[in-house]
């Protein structure tokens, strides 16, 4: 049980670039969390899903855009890379249990836009 | 606006010194308030979920309560392996998204 993993770890792009971001839990999650994380800013989400094939808007979602096709995958993509998009991005998973809900996150993504 | 302000930015114990970190929201209904503790380099890990006032859940050296308007998380006799940034976030009634605060980064020094 990997739990939630994501891919890659550490990449340079230059302005203008593209390159997708994959998020992968294997816990049968329903709900998946795409968050960005700048120094004093903490924590902030870009886009959501709620289900296989649904997404949704977050804090800051401008040029960003995501894809749900399987239940086990969230993929961010970055259609033209800009140097404020340098970040750490992380990925989160959660379902609801009995009322509850834990939000599980992935180790990150360390992301610099020359 | 749904707003998450973590105090203090940085706290500095020495091993064996209780301290409290405090969390204080406003949001349009509470649906949960989360706390997490994130090591340098990795991703937040969940710690508590609290759901309404006067609920309280503990861990091992760490308690976390809830009030109205803040929470708390209380930290007895901490040791140095207590020492990374502990986020709080809360999410509101009726929506899927969470709210972070800027988080507070403990030291504790042997």
């Amino acid at each position: 049980n990997a739990g939630v993993t994501q891919t890659p770890k550490f990449r340079v792009l230059k302005t203008g670039q593209s390159m997708t971001l994959l998020c992968a839990q294997d816990m049968n999650h329903e709900y998946m969390y795409w968050y960005r994380q700048d120094p004093g800013m903490g924590l902030r989400l870009i886009h959501y899903s709620v289900g296989e094939g649904t997404t949704a808007k977050g804090e800051v979602p401008d040029g960003y855009n995501v894809s749900r096709l399987k239940k086990q995958n969230f993929l961010l993509g970055l259609e033209s890379a800009a140097p404020s998009q340098t970040s750490v991005y992380f990925c989160a998973s959660s379902t609801p249990i009995g009322g509850q809900e834990t939000q599980y996150f992935g180790p990150g993504t360390r992301l610099l836009v020359l | 606006e749904d707003q998450v302000t973590q105090s203090p930015e940085a706290l500095r114990l020495q091993e064996g010194e209780s301290s409290s970190l405090n969390c204080s929201y406003t949001v349009s209904g509470l649906r949960g308030l989360f706390w997490y503790r994130q090591d340098p380099g990795k991703g937040p890990e969940f710690l508590f979920t609290l759901y309404s006032a006067g609920e309280e859940k503990e861990k091992e050296r760490l308690k976390a309560t809830l009030t109205k308007k803040e929470s708390f998380l209380h930290i007895t006799a901490p040791k140095p392996e207590d020492s990374a940034t502990y986020l709080c976030a809360v999410q509101a009634s009726g929506t899927y998204k969470y709210i972070f605060g800027t988080g507070t980064r403990l030291k504790v020094l042997a």
